[in-house]
């Protein structure tokens, strides 16, 4: 089983419509959980942080389920320029350095 | 403030080169780590150096290796490379060792012939 795993799509989705992605992790111990986005032939960038509690910030929610051991994304209202691949991270960092692990990601298109 | 710059942007080797490639991270961030993104997939980790000792160690030959420099700036070294070397490598800063933020070069595009 990957480390962590995501659908990598495509998705492609109407302007306005709801999105969701979903990304599974293997290890327990995992303590901390991004999504990036990265543009097409450019580098990764932080989209947000996720939360035990879960968090938002403006379209995009974040949600963490331990007991399931998965992570997913939100993103409402698509707009064009969310068109990108979201990529999945997972850090299970314990011994005092980032090993993060990134999913394949998932690509989404939003079409006019 | 400059963000993460990596260099050279673009290069070309043959089977059995070599290649060094350099990083300088954001100021003030002491944690420099090394990833492979080939077409298609997300990025692999290879190295992660914080405070110029090597941190973590990704499932790399050791033909790869790695160091940081007292300034915090870092080279990539690749020996005998293969065709399967051919990929992004990206340069990510962040303040600390452990938790926060990524911050990603515009990557080193490196093709083997």
């Amino acid at each position: 089983r990957k480390e962590v795993e995501q659908d990598p799509g495509p998705f492609n989705v109407p302007e306005g419509a709801t999105v969701a992605f979903n990304c599974t992790y293997s290890n327990s111990a995992s303590q901390s959980f991004f999504w990036y986005r990265q543009d097409c032939r450019k580098e990764p960038k932080l989209l947000m942080s996720v939360y035990s509690s879960g968090n938002e910030d403006g379209r995009f929610t974040a949600q963490l389920n331990r007991a399931s051991q998965y992570i997913s994304l939100l993103i409402r209202d698509s707009k064009l320029s969310d068109s990108a691949t979201y990529l999945c991270v997972v850090n299970p960092s314990s011994g005092g350095y980032q090993k993060v692990t990134f999913g394949t990601g998932t690509k989404l298109q939003v079409i006019p | 403030d400059a963000g993460v710059t990596q260099s050279p942007t673009h290069l070309i080797k043959t089977r059995g080169q070599q290649v060094t490639l350099r990083c300088s991270p954001i100021s003030g961030h002491k944690s420099v780590s090394w990833y492979q993104q080939v077409l298609g997939q997300g990025p692999q980790f290879i190295f992660q150096y914080y405070e110029k000792e090597e941190r973590g160690r990704g499932n790399f030959p050791d033909r790869f290796s790695a160091r940081q420099f007292p300034n915090y700036s870092s080279e990539l070294n690749v020996n005998a490379l293969l065709l399967g070397d051919s990929a992004l490598y990206l340069c990510a800063s962040s303040k600390g060792s452990r938790h926060g933020e990524l911050f990603f070069g515009e990557g080193s595009r490196l093709t083997v012939l």
